[in-house]
């Protein structure tokens, strides 16, 4: 158990529909990192928010947005679902190093299934 | 921008040594990270090795980096059954406060009794 958490663990909705994916980072944590694992992309990396702000954008689509709260939950908004957005989201969070290291922790993940 | 390769597949038996390859591009990375991935789980990170290394040694794990031939090596003796699982290399993009973590296709192990 990686300490981090992630709701829903599986999510089944239509096309044109907008869900909303949550995480917990572990404890002490500041930054959160949001990532999607689809078979023909494999593992690409999303956003990233540190104590509120975002920090780095990855391959996120506009229709994706996430946004990090006062009490370091993250939320990862995806709407105007299309077949191709089916994918497991995971989440992961680290404490910022001062060395460089940076050691994500990652989520048990959260599977989207559009149909 | 950044890319990570690995070999999709490899299958050994059980008690050999497993060796997972991986080729990265970018050169200014200053963390190399191995993580593994079992069936319905999330990422588990198995070892890092730092840049400035050749070789890093961790029980039944061994990672050896060529930074000249950008060439990632993971090494896994004695391997078990419950070694079976996806192998994934990643690379560090790192600039600011951020942390940007570049993942190959992974490279799924299979173990045979």
């Amino acid at each position: 158990d990686s300490g981090v958490t992630q709701t829903p663990k599986h999510l089944i909705t239509a096309t044109g529909q907008r869900v909303t994916l949550r995480c917990s980072p572990r404890s002490g944590d500041l930054s959160v990192y949001w990532y999607q694992q689809s078979l023909d992309q494999g593992l690409q990396f999303l956003i990233q928010y540190y104590n509120g702000e975002e920090r780095a954008k990855g391959n996120i689509l506009e229709r994706f947005s996430a946004q990090q709260f006062p009490d370091l939950h993250s939320e990862l908004n995806l709407s105007s679902l299309e077949l191709g957005d089916s994918a497991l989201y995971f989440c992961a969070s680290s404490v910022q190093g001062t060395s460089g290291y940076n050691e994500q922790f990652f989520g048990p993940g959260t599977r989207l299934t559009v149909l | 921008g950044e890319d990570v390769e690995q070999s999709l597949f490899l299958s050994v038996r059980e008690g050999d040594s497993s060796v997972i390859n991986c080729t990265y591009t970018d050169s200014s990375s200053t963390y190399l990270y191995w993580y593994k991935q079992e069936p319905g789980a999330g990422l588990q990170l198995l070892t890092y090795i730092f840049s400035n290394m050749d070789m890093k040694q961790d029980q039944r794990l061994t990672v050896l980096l060529n930074k000249k031939d950008k060439h990632l090596s993971l090494r896994i003796a004695d391997t078990q059954t419950g070694d079976s699982a996806i192998y994934f290399c990643a690379e560090m993009y790192s600039g600011a406060g951020s942390y940007q973590l570049t993942f190959g296709k992974g490279t799924k192990l299979s173990v045979i009794p």
